[in-house]
């Protein structure tokens, strides 16, 4: 199974409202990782959780709070976000955080800020 | 720092034509190349890596991609092309950071097809 699963697969929030995506894999992968896109663009990288630690933190607003409970699971807690926060949001995961580990991608949460 | 050019925003073939995309890398060190192809609405779904070792690499659909050191490429290849490769692909170079993979990707390429 190399399937990452993530819900919603849509949402559409209010500014001052506070929601959750989550995303889950079986793959006994040890690095999960959150990623932002915008249309038409790459993805870029938000989070990076090793061993279900926060490794990395690319300078992302606070009213975006990852969690990762386990690890299979990795949560994102939106609060008081803005109308330009929508986007794709994809979650990935990879066997370990080592540069040579394939990531593997969800189908992402697309994300609308009214 | 690495980056990734991809100077072609889109590329038009017609179906059954042969196709190539291209891929600039700037890295310091030996780089770790990557395409990923995404349909609309959809993750990335890696089609080819390279880490080492030979220089041609095959993927699933029936891509390929050549490491060329002397001209830092790595440009995506497929002889015959279907209307369902349809898609953005990106090229991505990763490197370690702390014990963290950081893949850094370039702006995308998007394929049209004409029947």
């Amino acid at each position: 199974d190399t399937e990452v699963t993530q819900t919603p697969k849509h949402l559409v929030m209010g500014m001052t409202n506070k929601k959750s995506l989550k995303c889950e894999q079986h793959m006994g992968h040890r690095a999960m990782y959150w990623y932002k896109q915008k249309a038409k663009k790459p993805p870029e990288l938000m989070f990076v959780y090793s061993y279900e630690k926060l490794s990395i933190n690319e300078s992302v607003p606070s009213r975006f709070s990852p969690e990762c409970p386990n690890s299979s699971l990795l949560n994102l807690h939106l609060h008081a976000l803005q109308p330009e926060d929508s986007a794709l949001y994809l979650c990935a995961s990879s066997q370990g955080p080592a540069d040579t580990d394939t990531q593997y991608f969800g189908p992402g949460t697309r994300l609308t800020v009214l | 720092a690495q980056s990734v050019t991809q100077p072609d925003i889109h590329i038009t073939v017609s179906e059954g034509a042969s196709l190539e995309l291209r891929c600039n890398y700037s890295y310091g060190a030996t780089p770790y190349l990557f395409w990923y192809v995404q349909s609309p609405g959809q993750g990335l779904q890696l089609l080819l890596k390279y880490f080492s070792g030979d220089t041609l690499v095959q993927g699933i659909k029936g891509f390929e991609a050549e490491f060329k050191r002397s001209q830092s490429s790595f440009n995506l290849r497929k002889p015959s092309v279907h209307w369902s490769d349809a898609a953005e692909y990106f090229c991505a170079v990763g490197a370690g950071s702390g014990g963290s993979y950081i893949p850094t990707f370039g702006r995308g390429t998007s394929l049209i097809v004409h029947p």
